[in-house]
């Protein structure tokens, strides 16, 4: 089991670009949840996964960023048109199907907008 | 607005005293207790969940629920200079999905000196 894992780990992009992150959550988990966390705070939820479906979508979050899970495996997080208000640090947490909701989180992809 | 609130700390605590983390949430209909510890730089990790009213024990630490306060603390025997990092309440609270959604407080920074 080599845990839940993010790319890139880093990400320096211009406002107004088009980024896109990567997990690959640890297997046979089905759930897996993308958070925003910036300096002092605690992890924001921005959106969750069972599976392949998209359950729950933070209503925080703006049209400019959208999340998929083709066939339940990995997730991408895309983030159109950048702002310096994205910079922040994006995590991946995944969670297997026995009920617990436990979450496993990858390191984080660090986002840089300048 | 589901809310978690914790004392952002600093709590500092000499070796080997016991360490008390608190926590409040604001949904009364909230379900699945989770702590996780963060380090300076990386990710949070799983340290205990809690699901029903009491005290749940695992090694030096001790999770305490208790629903009809809406309060959930943790506490540390024997503390270590290396639990010396921001400790993370998460409370799955109810959504307009109809399922849950992590909602994470702001952290306590906890600091163990020698």
């Amino acid at each position: 089991d080599t845990g839940v894992s993010q790319d890139p780990r880093h990400k320096i992009t211009k406002r107004g670009q088009n980024v896109t992150f990567r997990c690959d959550p640890i297997s046979e988990h089905n759930r897996l949840y993308w958070y925003r966390q910036t300096l002092g705070q605690g992890p924001e939820f921005l959106t969750y996964f069972q599976n392949e479906a998209q359950l729950e979508k933070s209503r925080l979050l703006s049209d400019r960023f959208s999340a998929e899970r083709p066939k339940g495996s990995f997730s991408t997080l895309e983030i159109q048109r950048t702002e310096q208000g994205d910079s922040a640090m994006y995590l991946c947490a995944s969670s297997p199907p026995d009920g617990t909701y436990e979450q496993y989180f990858g390191p984080g992809t660090r986002l840089t907008v300048t | 607005q589901k809310e978690v609130e914790q004392n952002s700390g600093p709590l500092s605590v000499p070796e080997g005293a016991i360490a008390s983390l608190n926590c409040t949430y604001s949904d009364r209909v909230s379900q699945s207790f989770f702590w996780y510890r963060q380090y300076s730089g990386k990710s949070p990790e799983l340290i205990m969940s809690i699901y029903s009213n009491g005290d749940k024990e695992d090694g030096r630490f001790t999770a305490q629920l208790n629903k009809a306060s809406q309060y959930v603390s943790l506490l540390i025997r024997d503390s270590q200079p290396s639990d010396s990092a921001t400790y993370l309440c998460a409370v799955n609270c109810p959504a307009s999905g109809g399922s849950y959604i992590p909602t994470f407080g702001r952290g306590t920074s906890l600091i163990v000196h020698p």
